[in-house]
């Protein structure tokens, strides 16, 4: 079993639908990261979080600590949405524990 | 620019041959990671600075990969007698004390 787990690996969604991808980890965390990259491009980091939640543009991030859970949410997708979205899980050794990533492709 | 810096963007090398990296992170950042990530893969941890101090080194890293962090702020990372498995995105990443990881657009390597 992964550390870091991610569902779902693929979704495929509507222009303007609201998206939401999860990430549960079983390991003692400081942060929780959610990045994003591109296809053939760079990793993007879009949140770290200990705690709570964070928006930012149509992005929000939450977290649970106590159910060692976190989930992204886009509001009114949008194509230029479409990416790998990765959670990353920053345990006390300053390693990053990396999900598997959600491949998002969001259709006009 | 203010961001993580990698060059060479693209690197082509026949097998046997050494390469080497150059990583320019955000100049106030004291903490320094190399990645690999092969395609379809998520990025595995290679190495980490603190200033110039390689503090950890994954098992990952064979003998034939070393990094350097020799002033405390950019940093190599060097491959001697490249073999075909060594093809993949090798990517760098700063952050301040841990929080707010930024990364660079990666090398990618390919060994033909």
């Amino acid at each position: 079993k992964n550390e870091v787990e991610q569902s779902p690996q693929n979704l495929t969604a509507q222009e303007g639908e609201f998206i939401t991808i999860n990430c549960s980890y079983s390991v003692g965390i400081s942060a929780l990261h959610w990045l994003q990259q591109h296809p053939g491009g760079g990793i993007v980091s879009l949140f770290m979080l200990s705690s709570g939640k964070k928006k930012h543009g149509r992005l929000i991030a939450t977290i649970n600590i106590q159910e060692k859970h976190s989930s992204l949410h886009i509001t009114a997708s949008h194509p230029r949405d479409s990416a790998v979205y990765i959670c990353a899980a920053k345990d006390s050794n300053y390693q990053l524990i990396w999900g598997a990533g959600t491949k998002l492709i969001i259709k006009p | 620019d203010t961001g993580v810096s990698q060059n060479p963007r693209h690197k082509i090398t026949k097998r046997g041959q050494n390469v080497t990296f150059r990583c320019d992170p955000i100049s106030e950042h004291n903490r320094l990671y190399w990645y690999r990530q092969t395609l379809g893969q998520g990025p595995e941890f290679l190495t980490y600075f603190q200033n110039e101090a390689q503090l950890e080194k994954s098992r990952l890293l064979s003998d034939r990969f070393s990094a350097e962090r020799p002033k405390g702020s950019f940093s190599t990372l060097e491959i001697q007698r490249t073999e075909q498995g060594d093809s993949a995105m090798y990517l760098c990443a700063s952050s301040l004390a841990g929080f707010g990881y930024t990364f660079g657009s990666g090398t990618r390597l390919t060994v033909v």
